[in-house]
């Protein structure tokens, strides 16, 4: 059973749009929720992250949006560039970390 | 600053063979964690180490095994690898075992079983 829906699984964005992606969780136990960014042939780096009190963290063009009673939290990333292409997981967390199955970004110019 | 390094980059191995992926990290963090990643899957967590001497079983732990001799080292064994087993294998580490501690990855180790 996947603890956390991620979609959509891959994204084409126009350079300079907004790239959306959606996670939803089951375990309300959850309490920490990260997003990791992943380039071709590299492993995955921590971008931004979320505490459930509470609804938005923005950190330079990337935001993410958090609604605990839906148990849904979001990535946007404002004025997508090509270098934002790359793979992006969302994460919820207990007492251990559990993974998005990724979405496959690409911003083309 | 290395971080985490994992060896080897890659590896193509003959089912029934044994192999061990190796994992180090410079950070004296006190946890460490193997995941796998598969298209469509995501990263699964195999087994992970709150701290030097301790291990413990994730996800999708089943024909894997690991050890934790010291804060450093964290290797990956395959007893005698399948083909399901054909993934790419990242190691990980956090300062703290927790929730809201940042993992830091290696580069990963691409692993094909025929």
């Amino acid at each position: 059973q996947q603890q956390v829906k991620q979609s959509p699984q891959s994204l084409i964005v126009q350079k300079g749009g907004i790239s959306i992606i959606n996670c939803a969780y089951e375990n309300t136990a959850f309490d920490y929720f990260p997003w990791y960014q992943q380039f071709p042939g590299k492993g995955p780096a921590l971008l931004i992250a979320i505490r459930p009190d509470v609804s938005e963290k923005k950190e330079g063009r990337f935001t993410i949006s958090f609604n605990k009673s839906a148990k849904q939290f979001s990535l946007h990333i404002m004025d997508s560039q090509p270098g934002d292409s790359a793979t992006y997981f969302c994460a919820a967390s207990s007492q251990k970390v559990t993974f998005g199955i990724g979405t496959k970004l690409q911003v083309i110019p | 600053i290395a971080g985490i390094t994992q060896a080897p980059t890659s590896q193509i191995l003959a089912a029934g063979r044994r192999m061990t992926l190796r994992c180090t990290q410079d950070m004296r963090h006190n946890a460490m964690y193997w995941y796998r990643q598969d298209l469509g899957l995501g990263l699964r967590l195999i087994h992970y180490s709150n701290t030097a001497g301790t291990t413990g079983k994730g996800e999708v732990p089943d024909g894997y095994s690991v050890s934790r001799a010291n804060t450093d080292d964290f290797p990956l064994t395959l007893a005698s690898a399948v083909p399901s087993q054909t993934s790419v294998y990242f190691c990980a580490s956090s300062v703290l075992a927790g929730y809201s501690n940042e993992q830091f990855f290696g580069p990963g180790t691409r692993l094909t079983v025929l």
